[in-house]
């Protein structure tokens, strides 16, 4: 599974909170994507990394940001959760130099 | 932007029959093409894909063909089995965009045993 965690598995919350979601890695990968999936969407890019703190947007980053202080971590917050991003969130790395991209478990989010 | 569409949303074939999932995509400079199995409540998983430079790519039962001209890509799976039953997504990237993957919607095949 590429040595990926995501952190927490599941959760809940409410409208207006402040959420961060942790994607951790062990193998030194140096690109990192967030993606939500939501029924009848696929999979869409929130942001991604290419490095420690270089990061840019993907095609839905309204509402989200996201940072990169170590390698092994990408960070993803909801700076004031709503019920449109209850979603899952997935995390994925590519290596440099590689073409594929690998997925972690997955969050899901409700925000009630 | 680039868009990638996918068909059909749901496909049922009798196990042993072939199946064939298709996408095209929009922006003529992707060059990558990666095929996704997601079970139910799991991550999605890469099963095949194809570079821009190659027409055709096979792994035992499953396939993929690029026609770079018309823009499209499919997925063949032959011998289905009931473990083949799950999501499939197809997506396209482009090497100079960090290799961002852009998805189909996704086709929930379902082989009947």
């Amino acid at each position: 599974d590429a040595g990926i965690t995501q952190s927490p598995r599941h959760k809940v919350t409410e409208t207006g909170t402040p959420v961060t979601l942790r994607c951790h890695q062990t193998e030194n990968h140096r690109y990192m994507y967030w993606y939500r999936q939501d029924p009848g969407h696929g999979l869409r890019l929130i942001h991604y990394s290419y490095g420690v703190k270089d990061t840019d947007k993907g095609e839905v980053s309204d509402g989200y940001s996201v940072s990169r202080s170590k390698t092994e971590d990408f960070l993803l917050t909801l700076e004031s959760a709503t019920s449109s991003q209850t979603s899952v969130y997935f995390c994925a790395i590519r290596s440099r130099g590689e073409y594929e991209q690998y997925f972690g478990p997955g969050t899901r989010l409700t925000v009630t | 932007g680039e868009n990638v569409e996918q068909h059909p949303s749901t496909l049922s074939v009798q196990e042993g029959d072939s199946a064939v999932i298709k996408c095209t995509y929009s922006d003529s400079a992707s060059n990558y093409f990666p095929w996704y199995k997601q079970e139910l409540g799991k991550r999605p998983q890469l099963i095949i894909d194809i570079r821009s430079n190659v027409g055709e790519k096979k792994d035992q039962r499953i396939a993929v063909t690029l026609n770079k001209t018309a823009k499209h890509f499919s997925l063949h799976i032959t011998e289905t089995q009931p473990e083949d039953s799950a999501v499939y997504f197809c997506a396209a990237s482009r090497s100079d965009s960090s290799y961002k993957l852009i998805f189909g919607s996704g086709t929930r095949l379902l082989v009947r045993p």
